[in-house]
């Protein structure tokens, strides 16, 4: 089944820095990604869902990457701040399979100092 | 945005207890789920629930769990009995539709102690 890796494990930056996680997956027919951020004691937060139609997303203050080839997945949090501090995770999702069911990376805890 | 409820946030039982993991989904969801996330290790599927059934469950939902939601009230899942190595955070999610397109919802998770 789906293998998805994510690096790393723990990162801390500056405020103003940037912040770049990684997850490479394995099956060739994930086609639906997702970012999710969780800070402590919340619920994940859905950050971007991303289809694997489009390599370069958007979102406001972060920037999410599709590498089809590598089969890789990244986000890079531009000027980070401390309330970007929190756990990130990827997932992954397959187009056909009879029911959604997402393969989470171990998670990044990010933390931003001032 | 939509939020996913569970109670409580955190369970200490002993070891062959019986525990309920309540979850309360988005209203108008109609599919429900359950993760397994042990201390430091990635979140992992248990089952997906939907129309009152089970469609589909991973290894890690072993025998001695179930799950409900009865008359559309809370989505429940049960361990009966406990063993240690059921001690983790156990997420719950809903979602409007089933295709891998869809974004799940997941509540704070419950901390389960199994002592």
């Amino acid at each position: 089944g789906e293998q998805v890796e994510q690096r790393p494990p723990h990162l801390s930056v500056r405020e103003g820095d940037s912040a770049f996680i990684t997850c490479t997956y394995t099956d060739p027919n994930s086609y639906y990604f997702f970012w999710y951020k969780q800070e402590p004691g919340a619920s994940l937060q859905l950050l971007m869902k991303v289809f694997s139609s489009t390599e370069i997303n958007e979102g406001q203050g972060f920037t999410v990457l599709l590498n089809k080839k590598d089969k890789r997945l990244s986000l890079n949090l531009t000027a980070a701040h401390p309330g970007d501090s929190a756990a990130y995770f990827c997932a992954v999702s397959a187009l056909s399979g009879s029911f959604n069911k997402l393969t989470f990376g171990a998670g990044t805890r990010l933390a931003v100092c001032p | 945005g939509p939020k996913v409820l569970q109670i409580p946030s955190h369970q200490i039982i002993d070891m062959g207890q019986m525990v309920t993991l309540n979850c309360d989904p988005v209203s108008n969801h109609l599919y429900f789920y359950w993760y397994k996330q042990i201390l430091g290790q990635q979140m992992e599927f248990l089952v997906n629930f939907y129309n009152g059934k089970v469609m589909e469950k991973s290894k890690l939902f072993k025998d001695q769990f179930s799950v409900e939601r009865p008359d559309g009230s809370y989505f429940t899942l049960k361990i009966q009995p406990t063993a240690l190595e059921d001690s983790a955070v156990y997420f719950c999610a809903s979602s409007l539709g089933q295709s891998g397109a869809e974004t799940l919802y997941f509540g704070s998770g419950t901390r389960l102690t199994v002592l």
